[in-house]
């Protein structure tokens, strides 16, 4: 949902549930997507990618979906579990740079109850 | 193989002091990039490295901040007359040799800054 503030927008669900958490992303010329998790105390770890001229990508366990026309992109996770609660940050890379210049969205808490 | 390394972990500090922020990368490393993580937000980018040189300074918030790379592997990002709205999580990430846009960025766990 929307958040205000330090308000993050949060997600609980059961273990073994599957996991939808959400992102709209700012910028129509962004071209590639990552999703990250962040643990308590550690720095953003890489989920998933997408690029832009796909709609749909899948690892272990988890996808990305994404829709450029509401500048929207979902990560899926199946079969939640415990070691998955964490925040979740979408982030897109700025259109025109050579490198990687992240900026990230505001981030979703998921919590997982076993 | 050992992932990127960040020190301190904690630097508490008092209003108008200076401070410095050390990165390790991975190995090999050449991209560099600094982040700032402020409470209940996510990243915001600060600076990039290619090699030794600042290629993309456009995220520095002020002339008192200030990041050094003068081996193209450690990094130093250093603060003047720190302020308490300085107070954050800083991130630092390495990508391989190309530091192309879609290479994956490996974090470091981040300096926690306090300014009292």
């Amino acid at each position: 949902g929307e958040s205000v503030g330090l308000h993050l927008p949060t997600l609980s669900v059961q273990e073994g549930d599957n996991s939808i958490i959400n992102c709209a992303y700012s910028n129509s010329a962004s071209d590639y997507f990552i999703w990250y998790k962040q643990e308590s105390g550690k720095g953003p770890q890489f989920i998933i990618d997408i690029r832009s001229n796909m709609d749909k990508r899948q690892g272990q366990r988890v996808t990305v979906l994404l829709n450029k026309t509401v500048k929207h992109l979902s990560l899926q996770i199946a079969a939640t579990q415990p070691g998955d609660s964490a925040v979740y940050f979408c982030a897109e890379n700025t259109y025109g740079t050579s490198y990687g210049k992240l900026t990230f969205g505001q981030g979703t808490i998921l919590t997982v109850h076993p | 193989g050992a992932g990127v390394s960040q020190t301190p972990s904690n630097k508490v500090t008092e209003k108008g002091k200076y401070v410095e922020l050390r990165c390790d990368p991975i190995s090999g490393h050449t991209a560099l990039y600094w982040y700032r993580q402020s409470l209940g937000q996510g990243p915001e980018f600060l600076i990039y490295f290619q090699g030794t040189g600042a290629a993309d300074d456009s995220g520095l918030p002020n002339d008192r901040f200030f990041a050094v790379r003068p081996e193209g592997s450690v990094s130093t990002l250093k603060i003047q007359r720190t302020e308490r709205g300085d107070s954050a999580v800083y991130l630092c990430a390495s990508s391989s040799t190309s530091g192309g846009s879609t290479d994956t960025q490996y974090f470091g766990p981040g300096t926690r800054l306090t300014v009292l």
